[in-house]
């Protein structure tokens, strides 16, 4: 019972344009999301977050967008480059997490930025 | 250190065997998380510490799982009589203790069962 997920393995997108990457999510207690980059052979890191109470936020060129009646959220990255092809996840937490700490992962997307 | 380090980064052990993965987190960090990762999957969440005792262990698959965190910095996962279904990269993460902040993650240790 996947409460997160990612429904594109792979994303491509030419250096320059936006990457809009996808996230669902089924478990409406969940209050707080995040986006988390991975390369390879290290841990996630962390990239941006949003609380349930607002709808968007943005961090340079990243903003991530909540849509709580659908359940949805998105990560938009622009302009890409290079250097943001990784793998993303999205992840969850919220009370019915049992701690309220505990993050529930998608599977993840692989953004490759073409140059 | 600057961040959270995973020793070892490789461990290849033999089915059967007991392993043990070791995390230190980011100085002055209280909470703990340990995460296991299977290939083409997202961090599952296993057991996650505030200060020593563990706040919530609702992830750890069986009781050949077990984690621990004596004085309230640095933790160990232990693996008691390793399986194949065990080789995955287990991750560990620390984050400062307030609510709603992001956990800052190690690079993981990939264990390998043969």
């Amino acid at each position: 019972d996947q409460q997160v997920k990612q429904n594109s393995p792979s994303l491509s997108v030419q250096e320059g344009r936006i990457s809009i990457l996808n996230c669902d999510y089924t478990n409406s207690m969940f209050d707080y999301f995040l986006w988390y980059k991975k390369y390879p052979a290290e841990g996630p890191t962390f990239l941006i977050s949003i609380s349930s109470i607002k709808d968007k936020n943005e961090d340079g060129r990243f903003t991530v967008f909540l849509n709580k009646s659908a359940k949805h959220l998105s990560l938009h990255i622009v302009p890409s480059q290079p250097g943001d092809s990784a793998v993303y996840f999205c992840a969850a937490s919220g009370i019915s997490s049992g701690s309220a700490r505990q993050l529930t992962f998608g599977s993840g997307t692989q953004l490759t930025v073409l140059p | 250190g600057a961040g959270v380090s995973q020793t070892p980064s490789n461990k290849v052990t033999e089915k059967g065997k007991y392993v043990e993965l070791r995390c230190d987190p980011i100085s002055g960090h209280t909470a703990l998380y340990w995460y296991r990762q299977s290939l083409g999957q997202g961090p599952e969440f296993l057991i996650y510490f505030q200060g020593t005792g563990a706040a919530d262990d609702s992830g750890l698959p069986n009781d050949r799982f077990f984690a621990v965190r004596p004085e309230g910095s640095v933790s160990t996962l232990k693996i008691q009589r390793t399986e194949r279904g065990d080789s995955a990269v287990y991750l560990c993460a620390s984050s400062p203790g307030r609510s709603n902040t992001e956990a800052f993650f190690g690079q993981g240790t990939r264990l390998t069962v043969v």
